[in-house]
């Protein structure tokens, strides 16, 4: 079935630190990832996104990774900030519908 | 540019009762997508409208429904609401429907029904 995951609901951080989330998704006709930081009181922000021709985009201090052959999605945090914490969903689309499959989030802490 | 902006950003209502929440996209922004968000979980896809068509639906029964303006803004209806649509409601906005791109959510109206 369609479903996106997070292999862990929390990850704790010391400040300045590289953050790995990852993520995975079961349907193999997803051609579009997202992924998006919510912070309390707030809706999701936009990250990164990645195309499924692609394995690898990189953005200011981000990283996103895709891996089709194990369904798995990964953001990769760099140098992480006391305002990275947040909680962060993978997200994914098929085809051009526009709808997008979230996952349930994985919590980022980061200790100064 | 003002993004997405939602009203009202709070709302307690009873069982029974009827809510519209509303949306206005960004500027230029076609596209309106709703999800609802309960506490813990990710938002739960439940339409998206382009052009003023319905053009998604998620697994939401006939309770829920919406509609967009010409303005491209839309509303969010619920008749009969129960204790479970206690949520966070998102509207979303994106520039076209058809085309892989992210899209931009307003903070939400949160619901809280009695």
């Amino acid at each position: 079935g369609e479903s996106v995951g997070l292999h862990l609901p929390t990850l704790s951080v010391q400040e300045g630190d590289n953050s790995i989330i990852n993520c995975a998704y079961s349907n193999s006709a997803s051609d579009y990832f997202i992924w998006y930081k919510q912070e309390s009181g707030k809706g999701p922000q936009f990250i990164i996104d990645i195309r499924s021709n692609m394995d690898k985009r990189q953005g200011q201090r981000v990283t996103v990774l895709l891996n089709k052959t194990v369904k798995h999605l990964s953001l990769q945090i760099a140098a992480t900030q006391p305002g990275d914490s947040a909680v962060y969903f993978c997200a994914e689309n098929i085809g051009n519908a526009g709808k997008s499959t979230f996952g349930d989030g994985t919590t980022l802490t980061v200790k100064p | 540019d003002a993004g997405v902006t939602q009203s009202p950003t709070h709302l307690i209502k009873t069982r029974g009762q009827h809510v519209t929440l509303r949306c206005s996209p960004i500027s230029g922004h076609k596209s309106v997508s709703w999800y609802q968000q309960v506490l813990g979980q990710g938002p739960q896809f439940i339409f998206q409208y382009y052009e003023k068509e319905e053009r998604g639906r998620g697994n939401f029964p006939d309770r829920f429904s919406a509609r967009q303006f010409p303005n491209y803004s839309s509303e969010l209806n619920v008749n009969a609401l129960l204790l479970g649509d206690s949520a966070l409601y998102l509207c979303a906005s994106s520039r076209d429907f058809g085309s892989n791109q992210p899209q931009h959510f307003g903070d939400g109206t949160r619901l809280s029904i009695l």
